[in-house]
């Protein structure tokens, strides 16, 4: 399967504190994705992080790219109860037909 | 960020009609469009990709005699559900991107419910 997979599936902890999400893939990529998806909503683009890259900040977020492990994680800095959302890794391999392929999400729930 | 729309976003239907889904890129125009299926609590499963003025490209299981797709313009592209049934019901979303390695940029989603 081309999907990537992430841990954890579900992660709680309390506000204020970090949160950290991995996702692995198996095959070369052109860029990775984070994406955030509020409960039955839509898909927020968090961050791209292309193959030459290795790490990239975007406000409290923070975002690592290994390409020698094929993995990446996306890091939340002193999460606040509205994190509370299921975030995604997605990956454009560099063959084929530049398709994101998901991964299979985390659920983040930050606890007040 | 670019803003993609899709409308309607919720549709109830009865079995054996058709509904059409539609998406929008507003200000940007959009070479491919995607469309995804999620089910609750799960991942995004990519059903299709269609460019611009081409034939759409289906995923692996994905029926396209079921999943009717039309790329008319490079800023609108259409899922037509065919003869729906129960198990049809989903959320669906489309994404829609300038060019290779430009940002994805998702709609809002469709619930549909298929009585």
């Amino acid at each position: 399967s081309q999907q990537g997979e992430e841990d954890p599936q579900a992660l709680s902890i309390q506000e204020g504190e970090n949160a950290t999400m991995n996702c692995s893939y198996k095959t070369s990529i052109n860029n990775l994705q984070w994406y955030r998806q509020n409960s039955g909503r839509g898909l927020v683009h968090l961050i791209l992080i292309r193959s030459n890259e290795r790490e990239k900040h975007s406000g409290r977020l923070r975002v690592t790219l290994d390409t020698s492990k094929k993995s990446s994680s996306l890091l939340i800095t002193a999460s606040r109860a509205a994190d509370t959302a299921s975030y995604f890794c997605a990956t454009v391999f560099r063959r084929g037909a530049q398709k994101l392929v998901f991964g299979q999400g985390t659920r983040l729930t930050i606890n007040p | 960020g670019a803003v993609v729309s899709q409308h309607p976003s919720r549709v109830i239907c009865k079995s054996g009609t058709s509904v059409k889904i539609e998406c929008r890129s507003l200000d940007f125009q959009a070479t491919t469009m995607f469309w995804y299926r999620q089910f609750p609590k799960k991942s995004l499963m990519l059903m299709a990709t269609s460019n611009e003025g081409s034939k759409a490209t289906y995923e692996q299981g994905v029926e396209k005699d079921k999943f009717l797709i039309n790329h008319a313009s490079l800023t609108l592209s259409t899922l037509t559900v065919t003869s729906a049934h129960p198990e049809d019901s989903s959320f669906y979303i489309c994404s829609a991107r300038e060019g290779l390695d430009y940002e994805q940029f998702f709609g809002p989603g469709t619930r549909l419910t298929v009585l």
